[in-house]
C-alpha cells in the first residue's frame, strides 16, 4: 500500500519565520503535490513536482517554494510565514504512467501566530 | 481552468437513506476521481472513472462524459458514512487535479 507521509499533524508557527512542510512517499512516485484546503474554497493547488529538482507553479504560488532533491521527498517552504498562510496542507502522489488516482497525505494543520 | 461544481454544499440523511452527490465540469476530462475526507483526517480516493459506472460495496459512481456529470451514490447510508466527499477532475492537458468544493455529508442514526 502505497503510504504517504507528512511530518506533522499540527504545526504553530510565529509571523515571519521560515517554516518547513516535509512530505515523503514510499512507492518511486514521479509526480507529488503540494495542496493547501480551506473553508469554502476546497482544495487548491501550491506547486508540483514530476521529477527530482522539477518543479511546477500551481494555482496560488505566492509566498511559497518547493524542494526536489529526492524523488521521495517533497518539501514546502513558507519562506517568511504571514497569518493568511494558516490553513490545512495536504501533500499527495502519483506514479508517472498510466492514470492512476493520487494517494494523499493526513495533511498538517498549520497556525501563523 | 476546469470549473469543478459540485452539489449540493452540505447534506444531512437520516441512517438507510439513498444519497446523491452530484458533480459537473465544464471542459473536457481524462478522469474524474471521487474522493472522501473524515474529519481530521486525510483524503483517501473512492472512485477513479473515465466512463460509464463503478461499484464499490454501498457507494455506486457514474459518470456522463457528454454532459460533464458526474453522481456519487451511496445505498444504505449510515453515520460512518459522515465525511466530506469531493470531486475531483483531471483534464487531457494536465497532471493537476482541480477539485470541487466539497459535499459535507452527515447521516444521523
Amino acid at each position: 500500500d502505497v503510504k504517504v507521509t507528512q511530518s506533522s499533524r499540527y504545526l504553530v508557527k510565529r509571523t515571519g519565520e521560515k517554516v518547513f512542510l516535509e512530505c515523503v512517499q514510499d512507492m518511486d512516485h514521479e509526480n507529488m503535490f503540494w495542496y493547501r484546503q480551506d473553508p469554502g474554497l476546497g482544495l487548491r493547488l501550491i506547486y508540483f513536482s514530476y521529477d527530482v529538482k522539477m518543479k511546477e507553479k500551481g494555482d496560488i504560488p505566492e509566498g511559497y517554494s518547493v524542494s526536489r532533491e529526492k524523488k521521495e521527498r517533497f518539501s514546502l517552504i513558507l519562506e517568511s510565514a504571514s497569518t493568511n498562510q494558516t490553513s490545512m496542507y495536504l501533500c499527495a502522489s502519483l506514479p508517472g504512467q498510466g492514470n492512476q488516482p493520487q494517494h494523499f497525505g493526513d495533511g498538517t494543520r498549520l497556525s501563523i501566530l | 481552468k476546469n470549473e469543478v461544481e459540485q452539489s449540493p454544499q452540505n447534506l444531512t440523511a437520516q441512517e438507510g437513506e439513498f444519497i446523491t452527490i452530484n458533480c459537473s465540469y465544464s471542459v473536457g476530462i481524462s478522469a474524474l476521481h471521487w474522493l472522501q475526507q473524515h474529519p481530521g483526517g486525510g483524503i483517501v480516493s473512492l472512485f477513479m472513472l473515465s466512463s460509464g459506472k463503478k461499484k464499490h460495496g454501498r457507494l455506486i459512481a457514474t459518470i456522463n462524459i457528454q454532459e460533464k456529470h458526474s453522481s456519487l451514490h451511496i445505498t444504505a447510508s449510515h453515520p460512518r458514512d459522515s465525511a466530506v466527499y469531493i470531486c475531483a477532475v483531471l483534464s487531457n492537458s494536465g497532471y493537476a487535479l482541480n477539485f470541487g468544493k466539497g459535499t459535507s455529508l452527515l447521516v444521523t442514526p
